[in-house]
C-alpha cells in the first residue's frame, strides 16, 4: 500500500536559518503530494500541494518539488521564523482507495528559538 | 466563516460507556473522514464518507462506528469504548475526494479512556 516517510523530529533551529524536512514515499502511479502543518492546540491546515512531476509548491516562504525520480517532495524555507514552530505532515493521496484516503507521516516538530 | 466544528475537545470517560464526537461542516462539502492521531504513528483513517448515506472503512476502524444522515453532519461513534482508543480525533472535509480539493481539519477531540 501506500506510505509516506519523513524525518524524526524534533528539529530545533535558531531563527533566519534555512529547514529542509525530508519526506519520501511509495505508491502506486502519480499520486498527489502534501504538506500540512499543526500549529499547537489546532487542526491540520494545508500548507502547500503538488499533483504531477516537477511541480513546486508554494506557500508561506516555504517550498516542495515533486521529483518522481527520487519519489521524494522535501519540504524547504530559506529563513524559518519563531511562528513556524509547529508540526510538519508529508501526506499524499493516490490510486490506492481512489483519492478517498490522506496517507500521512509520522509528523516533524519544528522548534525556532531567537 | 468555513470551518470544520468537532465536539467535544476534550473527553475524559470510562471503558464501555459509549460516546459520540460529532463533527459539523458548513462548506457544503461531499466528503468527509475521520482521522485518529497517536504518537509515531502519524493520522490514520477510520471512516470516510463520499456523501449522504454513503461510508466506507479506512484503515483502522474497528471499534468506531460513523452515520452520515445530513451533509453537514458526520458523528463517530464508539459503542464500547477502551482505552486503546485513548487518541486525538481529527474530522475532515472536502467539497468531494481529497485528490484534488483541498482537506479542511476540525480542531481536534482529545480523548482519553480510563
Amino acid at each position: 500500500g501506500d506510505s509516506v516517510t519523513q524525518m524524526e523530529g524534533p528539529v530545533t533551529l535558531s531563527e533566519e536559518a534555512c529547514l529542509t524536512i525530508n519526506c519520501t514515499y511509495t505508491a502506486t502511479g502519480y499520486p498527489s503530494l502534501f504538506w500540512y502543518v499543526q500549529y499547537p492546540g489546532e487542526g491540520l491546515q494545508l500548507l502547500l500541494k503538488a499533483t504531477k512531476a516537477d511541480d513546486k509548491g508554494s506557500n508561506k516562504g516555504f517550498e516542495a518539488t515533486y521529483r518522481k525520480e527520487t519519489t521524494s517532495f522535501h519540504l524547504e524555507k530559506g529563513s524559518v521564523q519563531v511562528s513556524d514552530s509547529a508540526v510538519y505532515f508529508c501526506a499524499l493521496t493516490g490510486v490506492t482507495g481512489g483519492g478517498n484516503k490522506l496517507t500521512f507521516g509520522t509528523g516533524t516538530q519544528l522548534k525556532v528559538e531567537l | 466563516e468555513a470551518q470544520v466544528t468537532q465536539n467535544p475537545r476534550y473527553l475524559i470517560t470510562v471503558t464501555g460507556k459509549k460516546l459520540t464526537v460529532t463533527c459539523s461542516q458548513n462548506m457544503n462539502h461531499e466528503y468527509m473522514s475521520w482521522y485518529r492521531q497517536d504518537p509515531g504513528l502519524g493520522l490514520r483513517q477510520i471512516y470516510y464518507s463520499m456523501n449522504v448515506e454513503v461510508t466506507d472503512k479506512g484503515d483502522v476502524p474497528e471499534g468506531y462506528k460513523v452515520s452520515r444522515k445530513e451533509k453537514r453532519n458526520f458523528p463517530l461513534i464508539l459503542e464500547s469504548p477502551s482505552p486503546n482508543q485513548t487518541s486525538l480525533y481529527f474530522c475532515a472535509s472536502s467539497l468531494t475526494g481529497f485528490m484534488n480539493t483541498e482537506a479542511f481539519f476540525g480542531q481536534g477531540t482529545r480523548l482519553t479512556v480510563v
